[in-house]
């Protein structure tokens, strides 16, 4: 079945410091990925998309490429702050490849960025 | 604009006895899911339902858990004889369609049985 499988963290990061997190994905169709964040206490809340090979998903400085040959969707973000202390999860949707649409989710990063 | 609302945001029961969960999706959204995360994981894909119809429940365990979406009013996610194993956060997610389209969450219910 379909999965994804992204970077263990805890990540730690210095602030203005370069910030990757690793994801890639197994699916049988074309998904949809997905980046979501998650801060202490609260739901998920989206942060970049991408719908098809070689899109690039941007938001708040942060970005990622949908790679189909790597079967890739890292997230990248030139130079974090300590507000993007949070968890980062990679998520895809495979509409065609058998499922109802729902999102199917890596396992988390946590990131934490000290000042 | 209210976004997905969940209720309550904690909830704690003692075992044995029954959960039940709400969702209120957006405005206009039809499609709403169901999701659980354990301690230090992702969250699973548990049902997914659009308005008096169960579309997928894969994720559901076969016993003690049903959800439901009636023509009027929020979604239920319903938790009878809980365990210790069912303590969880439970997400709620809804979109206007299927698919590649944005589904915003709410900001779940934390179950903790006792």
């Amino acid at each position: 079945g379909d999965s994804v499988t992204q970077m263990e963290g805890p990540v730690t990061l210095s602030e203005e410091a370069f910030l990757t997190i690793n994801c890639t994905y197994t699916a049988t169709g074309y998904p949809s990925l997905f980046w979501y964040v998650q801060y202490p206490g609260e739901g998920l809340q989206l942060l970049l998309k991408a719908t098809k090979a070689d899109d690039k998903g941007s938001n708040k400085g942060f970005e990622a490429t949908y790679r189909k040959e790597t079967t890739s969707f890292h997230l990248e973000k030139g130079s974090v702050q300590v507000s993007d202390s949070a968890v980062y999860f990679c998520a895809l949707s495979d509409l065609y490849g058998g499922s109802q649409g729902n999102l199917i989710f890596g396992k988390g990063t946590k990131l934490s960025v000290k000042p | 604009n209210a976004g997905v609302m969940q209720n309550p945001r904690h909830l704690v029961r003692r075992r044995g006895q029954e959960a039940r969960l709400r969702c209120s999706p957006m405005k206009g959204h039809s499609h709403v899911y169901w999701y659980r995360q354990l301690p230090e994981e992702g969250l699973k894909f548990m049902v997914y339902l659009q308005k008096e119809n169960i579309i997928d429940e894969s994720g559901m365990p076969k016993e003690r858990f049903s959800a439901e979406f009636p023509k009027e009013g929020p979604s239920i996610l319903r938790i009878q004889q809980v365990v210790r194993g069912d303590s969880a956060a439970y997400f709620c997610a809804s979109s206007a369609q299927t698919g590649g389209t944005e589904a915003f969450f709410g900001q779940g219910t934390r179950l903790t049985v006792v």
